[in-house]
């Protein structure tokens, strides 16, 4: 199947900081999405993006649909304890109907 | 809200048992997948269906089997259950139709075999 590489794979980060991580594809998607998963849950979509270039937020956090379609990004400002957990990305291929391709995950750790 | 209900949270069986995983979605979402996920390794698709009696494999459908004989059920079937199949099996459900794609999960079922 197609590759996703998300980095990086954990984050130790103090209450307050801005976060950053991003992913990567070998070939080129038409939908990326974020999704975060609390310890013993499943994955619960934030942010869905459907162009290249386009912006998106969702409270504290922003993610970008990369320009080449191959990449994206996902900020968190200001992280706060409840967002630790494992984050996703994950792609749409181009002729792969609704199949998602899912990256490796970023574990953020917050620490007071 | 989209409800994915998995069966069970935590499943323990033997090695070499006939272990089902039901799911149920109350969205009448046409697409249905069952995710696996390891430690490194993210969500790798085992079976998708987009329609009812209708799949699809994925990327790692060995040991697997599936059955979707209603729109809102889709279940995962380990013919014989081995020790490598010990993982956290996820389920989701999706609208269907172009450009639809995000995907709404259940809470997961961590199974272990012994």
């Amino acid at each position: 199947g197609q590759q996703l590489n998300q980095s990086p794979q954990s984050m130790f980060i103090q209450e307050g900081e801005d976060v950053s991580m991003n992913c990567t594809s070998s070939s080129i998607f038409n939908t990326w999405l974020w999704y975060k998963q609390d310890p013993g849950e499943g994955p619960v979509l934030l942010i869905a993006l459907y162009k290249a270039g386009e912006l998106t937020s969702n409270g504290r956090l922003t993610a970008q649909f990369g320009i080449t379609r191959k990449d994206s990004f996902l900020n968190i400002s200001a992280s706060i304890p409840s967002d630790v957990g494992i984050y996703f990305c994950a792609g749409q291929g181009t002729g792969t109907a609704s199949k998602l391709t899912f990256g490796t995950g970023t574990r953020l750790q917050v620490t007071l | 809200d989209v409800k994915v209900t998995q069966s069970s949270r935590y499943l323990v069986k033997r090695t070499g048992e006939k272990v089902f995983l039901e799911c149920v979605q109350d969205m009448d979402h046409e697409n249905m997948f069952w995710y696996r996920q390891d430690p490194g390794l993210g969500l790798r698709l085992i079976y998708f269906s987009y329609d009812v009696k209708m799949k699809e494999k994925g990327d790692i459908p060995e040991g697997y089997s599936v059955s979707r004989e209603k729109k809102e059920r889709f279940s995962l079937i380990l013919e014989s259950a081995s020790t490598n199949q010990t993982s956290m099996y996820l389920c989701a459900s999706s609208l269907g139709g172009q450009g639809v794609t995000e995907a709404f999960f259940g809470q997961g079922t961590r199974l272990t075999v012994v």
